[in-house]
């Protein structure tokens, strides 16, 4: 089983939408992480946390530490929202990436169309 | 701007050839990493260096080598021993204060034919 669990794997959603995408982790954990990886191959932080909720925009990432679950979430999403969101975790002292790295889910492919 | 600067984005390599990636950072980050990318699999870790002049091994180390003379380079060799070479390889670094965050390079995408 792996350690971080996206859900869905694949989302096609209309334009202005709002789109939600689940992680599970079942490790402890100091901080997680939400990335965006566009076509090119690039991946941009979006958020790092290791509590309650942070919202940048028309995004917002929330995370339980009691239920081990972290929710990312676009409101009135457009198509350049499309792109693969992948969610991570830091278990080292360092919630930026720590003695070990990150440990990443499969990611999140998500089409908007318009 | 600070970041992280990888090259070149495509590779292509002959099979049994060594091949040298280039990662580069101006960010004044301890900690760096390369990881690798095949389609439908998340991010593995292949080394990582939290000072200079030391690295460690991650999950998939076996065929590649790094090195860390400097804090702002942190150069991976994919080797001949490395049986299936062809993926997605980032680097990536992070500082050592809480809320540093991780700040990932563009990739370089590696061919071996």
């Amino acid at each position: 089983k792996n350690e971080v669990e996206q859900s869905p794997q694949n989302l096609t959603a209309q334009e202005g939408e709002f789109i939600t995408i689940n992680c599970s982790y079942s490790v402890g954990i100091s901080a997680l992480h939400w990335l965006q990886q566009h076509p090119g191959g690039g991946i941009v932080s979006l958020f790092m946390l290791s509590s309650g909720k942070k919202k940048h925009g028309r995004l917002i990432a929330t995370i339980n530490i009691q239920e081990k679950h972290s929710s990312l979430h676009i409101t009135a999403s457009h198509p350049r929202d499309s792109a693969v969101y992948i969610c991570a975790v830091s278990r080292g002292v360092y919630s930026g990436g720590g003695a070990d790295g990150l440990t990443f889910g499969k990611g999140t492919h998500l089409i908007i169309q318009p | 701007d600070g970041g992280i600067t990888q090259s070149p984005k495509y590779l292509f390599r002959k099979e049994g050839q060594n091949v040298t990636l280039s990662c580069e950072q101006n960010l004044n980050h301890d900690a760096m990493y390369w990881y690798r990318q095949d389609p439908g699999q998340g991010l593995r870790l292949i080394y990582y260096s939290q000072i200079v002049n030391d690295f460690q091994k991650g999950d998939i180390a076996e065929g590649y080598s790094v090195s860390r003379e400097k804090k702002e380079s942190f150069p991976l060799t994919v080797t001949s021993a490395q049986k299936n070479p062809t993926a997605f390889y980032l680097c990536a670094s992070s500082g050592r204060s809480q809320g540093s965050g991780y700040t990932f390079g563009s990739g370089t995408r590696l061919t071996v034919v």
